[in-house]
Order: structure tokens, then sequence, then C-alpha cells
């Protein structure tokens, strides 16, 4: 059975800060790997996804790898900002048509 | 593209009622749809996937004749939250799959229920 872990659980930075959070699964025959920014009581926003032949997905100050034989992808963002300032959920599918296996998040704070 | 739309964003209920969540694919159609259920600073957990025409199936642990999932149509997916009680009140939220597989899910935004 598929897991997903997501470390660190929370993560306070000062603006500005590049920082990285990461994420780790134990079957690693995915199909795909997305991460998600979820703000408080809300719904979740598709930030990437890494299909299972790709390394690597950048958009704008993010960008995210995949080391499928490791099972680890890392989200790195750079130049942090207030309104990053949300929980970043990874979340791993093992086919196409499968559902989401989601980790518990990280919760970042980022501080003016 | 690719909107899914979910109804109520919230809701408030009494112990004892039935709730019904809406989950609609506004400009695709999805032959699948799968439910979730996130308790406070918990992750996401699939609760049920729900296959047009078909009856849905369950997560180990989810009571089916507690959480009716309904999928009449290639577009609509209901989960009714029946005899509600306290600790059913959580959030859920629904993701739909393009008809076809091989693409990425898209998610309604949620419902956050309270039931008193």
């Amino acid at each position: 059975k598929q897991e997903v872990t997501q470390i660190p659980a929370a993560l306070s930075v000062p603006e500005g800060e590049n920082l990285v959070l990461n994420c780790s699964f134990t079957d690693s025959a995915i199909y795909n790997l997305q991460w998600f920014r979820q703000d408080p009581g809300k719904g979740l926003t598709s930030l990437l996804l890494i299909q299972s032949s790709q390394r690597e997905q950048t958009s704008g100050r993010l960008n995210a790898s995949l080391d499928k034989s490791s099972g680890r992808s890392t989200l790195y963002i750079a130049a942090s900002q207030p309104g990053d300032s949300a929980t970043y959920l990874c979340a791993v599918s093992n086919s196409g048509n499968t559902p989401l296996v989601f980790g518990k998040g990280t919760r970042l704070s980022v501080i003016a | 593209g690719a909107v899914v739309s979910q109804h109520p964003s919230r809701v408030i209920c009494k112990s004892g009622t039935s709730v019904k969540i809406e989950c609609r694919s506004l400009d695709f159609q999805a032959t699948t749809m799968f439910w979730y259920r996130q308790f406070p600073k918990q992750s996401l957990m699939l609760m049920a996937t729900s296959n047009e025409g078909s009856k849905a199936t369950y997560e180990q642990g989810v009571e089916k004749d507690k959480f009716l999932i309904n999928h009449a149509s290639l577009t609509l997916s209901t989960l009714t939250v029946t005899s509600a009680h306290p600790e059913d009140s959580s959030f859920y939220i629904c993701s739909a799959l393009r008809t076809g597989g091989n693409s990425p899910l898209h998610f309604g935004n949620g419902t956050r229920l309270t039931v008193t």
C-alpha cells in the first residue's frame, strides 16, 4: 500500500528565504506526482505535476524534482513571500485512473 | 478548462439529519470521481470511488450505508451523509477523472460540514 510522508510537518521562515519541502513515497512504481497548495479552510490548488518519466517541473518561483527510484520529491520555493504561507501537499498516483494518495502536508509560514 | 464544481461549500446541520453534497464536472465528462475526507490538521483520506452507472467502491472503514454515493451521469456525483453525527464534521472534497483516464485529477473546492 502506497504511503506518502512529508517532512517537515511545519516550517517558519523569514521573507525572502529559499526553502525546500520534502516528500517521500514507499512504492516507487508511480504514474505521476503532484504538489498542491491548500489555504486554511479551502480546497486544493494544483502547483506542479510531474509524470513518472520526468525529473522536474518548474513554474515561476517553484521547482519540483522527482527521484522515482529513491521514492523522493522536493518542492523548492525561491525568494519566499508572506503570500506563500499555506499548507503544501504532496500526492502520488500509481496509475492513470487511480486516486491520489496524499501526504499530511507541510504547513509553511513566511514571516514578513 | 477542467473545472469541478462542488456544492455547497459550507453546511451546518443538526445531528440525525442527512446532507447531500454535489460534485459536478463542468466542461468534461468524468466516468470516475473520488471522494475524500479531511479532518483538521490531517491529510486527505480517500473515502470511496464513484463510477458512473455502477456501485461505488468504499475504502476500508467507511460505512457505505452511511455515506451514500450516486453517480447517475457522466458529470455529476453526489455524496449523502445520512443520519449525521458530530463526528462526521469534516471537510469533504471530490475529484473527477476525465473519461479516458491518464489525466490529472481535478478537484472541487470542498464542503465544510459541521454537525451540531
